[in-house]
């Protein structure tokens, strides 16, 4: 099954709202969590990451809520722009050793309106 | 800065053919990895490798061969190719396993006929 889930495949915003991108994995053990943004015909990059000790971490207009109980996690992106108009990747991965392998969610498309 | 490149950017095959796709990273990362990207799957691993001459299975490995004959190149090797493996593959690279930032090639779109 899928061990990573985005449950909602696309995101409307109007532009100076608030984005909320959310992700849902099944492994309590995982103990990374992260978002990536991939424009269309482009590479997927990073643009944030947690670990586990920690709930909430922010980075600008970026905000990363970490809810380990409910075996979830959020991007919040304030003050949205239409350049934030792109696809978000949430990942996960456990530690295990010299192994670690990082899992994704299906994305989802944010459209920032104008 | 990282530096990771794919070819070929677009390959067309026939089903049942051989097909190679090569990465090639110049950022001194010990991991890499395969993955597939298809609408509504987001990216699936396929294989991936932590040191040279090895490889492990990733999520998707079925249909799928890696070889890593040095640590700057990671090849995905399709010997029988079939219409389900028409996609868009990216390799990555990183230093520090899942938990460390990924660097990614530029995607391999690959169509199979």
């Amino acid at each position: 099954g899928q061990q990573v889930k985005q449950s909602s495949p696309s995101l409307t915003v109007q532009e100076g709202g608030i984005s909320i991108l959310n992700c849902d994995y099944e492994n309590d053990m995982f103990d990374y969590f992260a978002w990536y943004k991939k424009y269309p015909d482009n590479s997927p990059t990073l643009l944030i990451s947690v670990r586990s000790n920690v709930d909430k971490r922010e980075d600008g207009r970026l905000t990363v809520f970490l809810n380990k109980s409910g075996k979830h996690f959020s991007l919040h992106i304030t003050a949205s722009q239409p350049e934030d108009t792109a696809v978000y990747l949430c990942a996960a991965a456990l530690n295990q050793g010299g192994s670690a392998k990082l899992i994704f969610g299906e994305g989802t498309k944010l459209t920032v309106s104008s | 800065e990282a530096a990771v490149t794919q070819s070929p950017r677009s390959k067309v095959a026939v089903t049942g053919g051989k097909v190679t796709l090569s990465c090639h990273q110049t950022n001194n990362h010990d991991y890499m990895y395969w993955y597939r990207q298809d609408t509504g799957h987001g990216l699936r691993l396929i294989h991936y490798s932590y040191v040279a001459d090895s490889t492990e299975k990733g999520d998707i490995p079925d249909g799928y061969k890696a070889s890593r004959p040095s640590q700057e190149n990671f090849s995905l090797i399709l010997e029988l190719a079939s219409l389900s493996q028409t996609a868009v593959y990216f390799c990555a690279s990183s230093e520090a396993g899942g938990t460390g930032q990924l660097y990614f090639g530029e995607g391999s779109k690959l169509t199979v006929l």
